[in-house]
């Protein structure tokens, strides 16, 4: 147990629709991080949080949106769903020693588009 | 544009024996690399890391050796349980600031099959 914790772990929706998917990150870490995995595909990183600002951003579509709250647990959303949205969509944390860290991840949201 | 590849997508490897599971990166800002296992239907799992000013790192049964002046990572198992069966990521990333590293660029993955 990574101490990341994902709600929900499975979705199932049609396209067009919206979801939210939640993250809790392990306790006194900071940074947020947003991954997605398409079939047979590594992890492509979407967006990053640092202590409730955004601070950086990857191959995250203009549909998609996220935010961390001041109780530091992030929520990412998805709007407009497409087929190709389905994937597993990880959350990560991560505390900075020393200007590197390691990235803990949650058990990730399996995403279905019908 | 893959800056992290995996060229071997399976591996098989007898119970018993050395798994050794190798990683190639192009970008050269790249100082900190990481190993991760997944099973399916879970999340990655950190094994091991190592920072680009050593090259080597050991924990337990694993071992990460970094070769800078090649780009070249890879992670020897030893010995090889059937646990260690999975799908194995090489992961690299580099400071932005002192809120820590960027985000992790991933390898595709190699998928670790051990035979008892």
């Amino acid at each position: 147990d990574s101490g990341v914790t994902q709600t929900p772990k499975h979705l199932i929706t049609a396209t067009g629709q919206r979801v939210t998917l939640r993250c809790s990150p392990r306790s006194g870490d900071l940074s947020v991080y947003w991954y997605q995995q398409s079939l047979d595909q590594g992890l492509q990183f979407l967006i990053q949080y640092y202590n409730g600002e955004e601070r950086a951003k990857g191959n995250i579509l203009e549909r998609f949106s996220a935010q961390q709250f001041p109780d530091l647990h992030s929520e990412l959303n998805l709007s407009s769903l497409e087929l190709g949205d389905s994937a597993l969509y990880f959350c990560a944390s991560s505390v900075v020693v020393g200007g590197t860290d390691t990235q803990y991840f949650g058990p990730g949201t399996r995403l279905t588009v019908l | 544009d893959q800056q992290v590849k995996q060229n071997s997508p399976s591996l098989s490897v007898q119970e018993g024996r050395i798994s050794i599971l190798n990683c190639d990166y192009t970008n050269s800002m790249f100082d900190y690399f990481l190993w991760y296992k997944k099973y399916p239907a879970e999340g990655p799992t950190f094994l091991i890391s190592i920072s680009s000013i050593k090259d080597k790192n050991e924990d337990g049964r694993f071992t990460v050796f970094l070769n800078k002046s090649a780009k070249h990572l890879s992670l020897h198992i030893v010995p090889s349980q059937p646990g260690d069966s999975a799908v194995y990521f090489c992961a690299a990333s580099h400071p932005i600031s002192n809120f820590g590293n960027e985000k992790l660029t991933f390898g595709t993955g190699t998928r670790l099959t051990i035979i008892p």
